[in-house]
């Protein structure tokens, strides 16, 4: 199999507050991650790509500043939104692809950010 | 910037009606995906096709990528209240990045 898992799940914080979010692939090695966001009632939104050990890609329209991602091993990277505002509010979802696999990307649950 | 309109946005069926949701797009893709995703949880993949003219079939669900691989077709037959969900169709523009952005989505619901 091929999971992909996103911790919290959900979390509600307070505006101002930076907020870290987990995306580890569990059974697999992913050289590539990618950070998507969804608003209700709409697509996903590709944010950007993580590679183990380099900066990540971030799409255009996307601050990096804000949203900071880290990929600091081939199972795990981090989104951290900082000093979140009630419009940062929104369904955050990572995607891992294989090191074996470059077409197939696995998606996680998706974490579900509330800010006051 | 790359865009994927998907038409319809929105449907309504019975169950037992056919139905077909289209993906298209100006440029042409590497690859397309087909997704869907239920409320509050991820996508989860349901096929790719790379080849232009390329049909698959997933039990009711056909897939089908156009000659010109700029557009896409899912056409579900016999709809169940099960298939309810959004069908999202992802292209992959740039040959060799494997970097897929997503449609607009359509969401289906399929009443009893």
């Amino acid at each position: 199999g091929a999971v992909v898992s996103q911790h919290p799940s959900w979390v509600i914080c307070k505006s101002g507050t930076s907020v870290k979010i987990e995306c580890r692939s569990l059974d697999f090695q992913a050289t590539t991650m990618f950070w998507y966001r969804q608003f209700p009632k709409q697509s996903l939104m590709l944010m950007a790509t993580s590679n183990e050990g380099s900066k990540a890609t971030y799409e255009q329209g996307v601050e990096k500043d804000k949203f900071l991602i880290n990929h600091a091993s081939l199972t795990l990277s981090t989104l951290t939104v900082t000093s979140a505002h009630p419009e940062d509010s929104s369904f955050y979802i990572c995607s891992a692809r294989k090191k074996t696999s470059t077409d197939t990307q696995y998606f996680g649950p998706g974490t579900r950010l509330t800010v006051l | 910037t790359q865009l994927l309109e998907q038409s319809p946005q929105f449907l309504s069926i019975q169950e037992g009606e056919n139905l077909t949701v289209y993906c298209n797009s100006s440029s042409v893709f590497s690859s397309l995906q087909w997704y869907r995703q239920e409320p509050g949880e991820g996508p989860v993949l349901l096929v790719t096709v790379v080849t232009g003219g390329e049909v698959k079939k997933l039990k009711r669900l056909t897939f089908q990528f156009g000659d010109a691989r700029k557009d896409s077709s899912l056409h579900i037959t016999a709809a169940q209240p099960g298939d309810t969900g959004l069908y999202l169709c992802a292209g992959d523009f740039a040959s060799g990045t494997y970097k897929y952005i997503f449609g607009t989505g359509t969401r289906l619901k399929v009443l009893a």
